[in-house]
């Protein structure tokens, strides 16, 4: 059973502060990962993807990759309340491309 | 990224009943996929809606129940067959597969179904 794992919070963290969420794989041969937000109500929006070993950054966002860890992180900068939503790990099935599962998805709450 | 639109956007449906929901997009795409969303839950994988032959389904999930329909490239349907009250969720296709990011999806706004 191929399967990500996060953990589903909720994580409470001040305005203004890093928010960091994690996310494990359970299958060596995944390649493609990526970060969605879901706000209540809403459907998923990617906001990041990543593919090497490292760190990516896109604006207040950081997604680091470790694949002999099989790991994968988000990092918020700044944190704004409007980043208070569900953020969703996916992960392609390293053995068919275009597929991807999720996580159950982290609750991520910035207090002002 | 692509404009991808649902309907309905959602709908109240008596038990036994069926509802297509219709799923298009702005542009040519070559994977599409549907999904549901249960309450408090995250996304399962329904489906595989393959252009020009049957959709390829996950386990669990069986023809007979969600027939799904793909006529090109830019449009499919999924059908939820004779409801059942276990079948309100939130059901979301995506489309993927174009341009550089072959592994991106994209996600319709969904369909939110209540079966009484």
């Amino acid at each position: 059973q191929k399967e990500v794992e996060q953990n589903s919070g909720p994580l409470s963290v001040p305005e203004g502060a890093i928010a960091s969420l994690n996310c494990t794989y359970s299958d060596r041969g995944s390649q493609s990962f990526f970060w969605y937000r879901q706000y209540s109500g809403k459907s998923p929006e990617l906001i990041m993807f990543i593919y090497s070993n490292g760190d990516k950054e896109d604006g207040r966002f950081t997604a680091q990759l470790n694949k002999a860890s099989q790991y994968v992180s988000l990092l918020i900068r700044d944190s704004q309340p409007s980043d208070s939503a569900t953020y969703l790990c996916a992960v392609n099935m390293g053995s068919s491309a275009s597929k991807i599962i999720f996580g159950s998805g982290t609750r991520l709450s910035i207090r002002p | 990224s692509a404009v991808i639109s649902q309907k309905p956007s959602r709908d109240i449906c008596q038990r036994g009943t069926s509802l297509t929901i219709q799923c298009q997009v702005d542009s040519q795409v070559t994977m599409m996929f549907w999904y549901r969303q249960q309450p408090g839950q995250s996304l399962t994988l329904i489906a595989t809606a393959n252009q020009g032959s049957e959709a390829t389904y996950e386990s669990g999930f069986v023809i007979d129940k969600f027939p799904i329909s793909r006529p090109n490239l830019t449009f499919s349907t999924l059908t939820v067959s004779n409801m059942s009250p276990e079948d309100s969720s939130i059901y979301l296709c995506s489309v993927g597969g174009g341009g550089v990011d072959t592994d991106t999806q994209y996600f319709g706004p969904g369909t939110r179904l209540t079966v009484l």
